[in-house]
């Protein structure tokens, strides 16, 4: 079936860091790759999607490139502030005849000052 | 604050019983999700509703049922209830029936512990 490996956590950053988390998939098909961020005692938010191959996501300064030969959505970030900190899942979608949502495990991520 | 709501915020309960979730979309928004987050079996997708008819299913246990009603509110039912059962569970909506690319709002959840 489809699964989503994140790299796993916690990552600890100083501010100003860069940042990558890594994301790789195993999909049939053709799905939409997402990063959702979670902060502490709230739901998840959107924080970028691809729907195909190559199409590169962005939001906050984050973001990801859907590498379909190499199977990944790898999260990055130029310069991470404090604010960043909270928890990364990585996820999957596809339509078609069965629809459905596969996460990763998520990352947290922690920027010391 | 994402405009979708869930009640209650808490809730404990003793296995075997019955709980009832609810959860109200966005304005506007058809479709209703919900997921379930567990330390063991981390963030899965249960079921999704578009306009009062079922759209998608992931993990969903037979114990565990969902309805979307004419105005749209979803409840999750969960049913003989076990220890493994304690989870915090989140309510999504959005704007079509795409989980593929349609953008979903996530609500604050609803903290399921079972005693």
């Amino acid at each position: 079936g489809d699964s989503v490996t994140q790299m796993e956590g916690p990552v600890t950053l100083s501010e100003e860091a860069f940042l990558t988390i890594n994301c790789t998939y195993t999909a049939t098909g053709y799905p939409s790759l997402f990063w959702y961020v979670q902060y502490p005692g709230e739901g998840l938010q959107l924080l970028l999607k691809a729907t195909k191959a190559d199409d590169k996501g962005s939001n906050k300064g984050f973001e990801a490139t859907y590498r379909k030969e190499t199977t990944s959505f790898h999260l990055e970030k130029g310069s991470v502030q404090v604010s960043d900190s909270a928890v990364y899942f990585c996820a999957l979608s596809k339509s078609g005849g069965y629809q459905k949502v596969t996460f990763g495990t998520g990352t947290k991520l922690q920027v010391i000052p | 604050d994402s405009g979708v709501t869930q009640t209650p915020k808490h809730l404990i309960t003793a296995t075997g019983q019955r709980v009832t979730l609810r959860c109200s979309p966005r304005s506007g928004d058809l479709s209703v999700y919900w997921y379930q987050q567990s330390l063991d079996q981390g963030l899965q997708f249960l079921i999704q509703y578009y306009n009062g008819e079922e759209r998608a299913k992931g993990n969903i246990l037979e114990r565990f049922s969902a309805q979307q009603f004419p105005d749209l509110h979803s409840e999750l039912n969960l049913s003989s209830l076990e220890l493994g059962d304690s989870a915090l569970y989140f309510c999504a909506s959005s704007l079509g029936s795409q989980i593929q690319s349609d953008t979903q709002y996530f609500g604050p959840g609803t903290r399921l512990t079972v005693l």
